[in-house]
């Protein structure tokens, strides 16, 4: 069966740090990744997508960039954290087949 | 532009009564939907989706989602409520994106509060 492994769980970083949050997908091959943050909460926004290797389309201009330098692996990166980039990161794969989701249990960043 | 509401923040519902958090959608073409579930500090669960066929979905946990497409929408609902089933729940529809893929939008997320 299909996995995704998502960490660190939970990051304390000073304002100014980088960050790399890591996603792996096992038990698939070729999937679309997706970094999505959810502040307060709540609402969803999508910050990247990929659909193959190398391949990163961004939804929205920000301090933060991602890689996909392996078929399964997704990387969330960022040289200088925002007090504003704080909140709760979720990876997330989905099948090319078919159109749900299946979500990391999430990285929760603090910011300070 | 492509989108699904949620036009409730929050739900509360007596343990035992039936339950139904709402969801429209705004696509073009034929709509893919979801449901999803977040409990607290956990990444979202996949419940329900419609693609096509009957418009009454059942999924997982006892939910069952109708599709109606004159009204533009997809609510969630469920015949007995739980106090487990408090959680988030976020509707979300494939919507195509700037760079022509195919992407999940999701709506701002429903509070179900389920009393005892």
């Amino acid at each position: 069966s299909q996995t995704i492994h998502q960490w660190p769980a939970t990051l304390v970083q000073p304002v100014g740090s980088p960050l790399s949050l890591e996603c792996t997908v096992e038990g698939t091959s070729n999937p679309n990744l997706y970094w999505y943050r959810q502040a307060a909460g709540r609402g969803l926004q999508l910050l990247f997508y990929s659909v193959g290797i190398g391949q990163i389309s961004s939804e929205v201009p920000q301090n933060l960039s991602a890689s996909r330098p392996q078929d399964r692996q997704f990387i969330l990166s960022s040289k200088k954290l925002l007090l504003s980039d704080s909140g709760f990161y979720l990876c997330a794969w989905r099948p090319q087949e078919t159109g749900e989701l299946f979500f990391g249990e999430g990285s929760r960043l603090t910011v300070l | 532009a492509q989108s699904v509401a949620q036009p409730e923040d929050q739900v509360n519902v007596a343990e035992g009564n039936p339950l139904t958090v709402k969801c429209t959608y705004s696509v073009s073409g034929n709509p893919y939907l979801f449901w999803y579930v977040q409990y607290p500090n956990r990444g979202l669960q996949f419940l329900l989706k419609y693609i096509t066929g009957d418009n009454l979905v059942k999924g997982s946990y006892g939910f069952e989602a109708e599709f109606n497409k004159s009204q533009t929408s997809f609510h969630l609902k469920k015949p007995s409520a739980l106090v487990s089933d408090s959680a988030l729940y976020f509707c979300a529809v494939r919507a195509l994106s700037s760079g022509g893929s195919y992407i999940p939008t999701f709506g701002r997320g429903t509070s179900l509060i389920v009393h005892p």
